[in-house]
């Protein structure tokens, strides 16, 4: 069955630090794969996605993640975090087959502090 | 140029009261969800529908009712609501042409059950 963990429920991190967030997860065929950003009191954004291809991704506000299938791992990076990225972080993987295709599995998410 | 809203943004009402969320989106994707968020952040996917038609009725109490009157339109009803129904609702919409493509999410709606 397809599962998502993320290791880490709350980080805390100075501003200025780096940062990467943990990702594995559990899928039996080609995952698809996101981070999505929920900051209070809002809705999802998604930072980034993979689907095939360059197994290091771009995404928005300065954020990466690499995806490494020989760890079922998809880790979100940032050189650099701002106090703005306070926030809670979801990795999801999409299912890609028949019935169940479009479906979102997430992790129970992380929760970045970012001391100033 | 809100892309998928939902309404209320917030609910609060009784044990035993029957209420609806309203969610819409103007992508022209045909594809929408519900999430129910819980009080520990998790998402859990509650209802799918194509083009109007239900694809993924996950096990929820029958005691939801999702309606989807077009492909841009996705409302989700809950009678006689209980405590345990408190909880962030949200409402995606996706495009199935093209590939396979990602999730955008609304607002969400807080629901507290009193």
């Amino acid at each position: 069955a397809q599962s998502v963990t993320q290791p880490d429920i709350h980080i805390t991190v100075s501003e200025g630090a780096s940062l990467e967030l943990r990702c594995n997860y559990s899928y039996g065929a080609t995952p698809y794969l996101f981070w999505y950003v929920q900051s209070p009191g809002q809705g999802l954004q998604l930072l980034l996605k993979y689907f095939s291809g360059d197994t290091l991704v771009q995404g928005i506000k300065g954020f990466e993640a690499e995806f490494k299938r020989s760890q079922s791992s998809f880790n979100l990076r940032k050189p650099s975090v701002h106090w703005s990225d306070a926030a809670e972080y979801f990795c999801a993987v999409g299912s890609g087959r028949g019935s169940t295709l479009g479906r979102l599995y997430f992790g129970r998410g992380t929760q970045l502090t970012v001391w100033p | 140029d809100t892309a998928v809203s939902q309404t209320p943004k917030y609910l609060v009402t009784q044990m035993g009261n029957d209420k609806s969320i309203k969610c819409e989106q103007n992508l022209g994707h045909d594809t929408m969800y519900w999430y129910k968020q819980d009080s520990k952040k998790f998402l859990k996917i509650m209802f799918s529908y194509n083009n109007k038609e239900l694809i993924i009725n996950e096990t929820v109490p029958n005691r939801f009712s999702p309606k989807s009157p077009d492909k841009a339109h996705l409302n989700l009803h809950i009678n006689s609501l209980e405590l345990g129904d408190s909880a962030v609702y949200f409402c995606a919409s996706r495009p199935t042409s093209g590939g396979y493509n990602e999730q955008f999410f609304g607002p969400g709606t807080r629901l507290t059950v009193l």
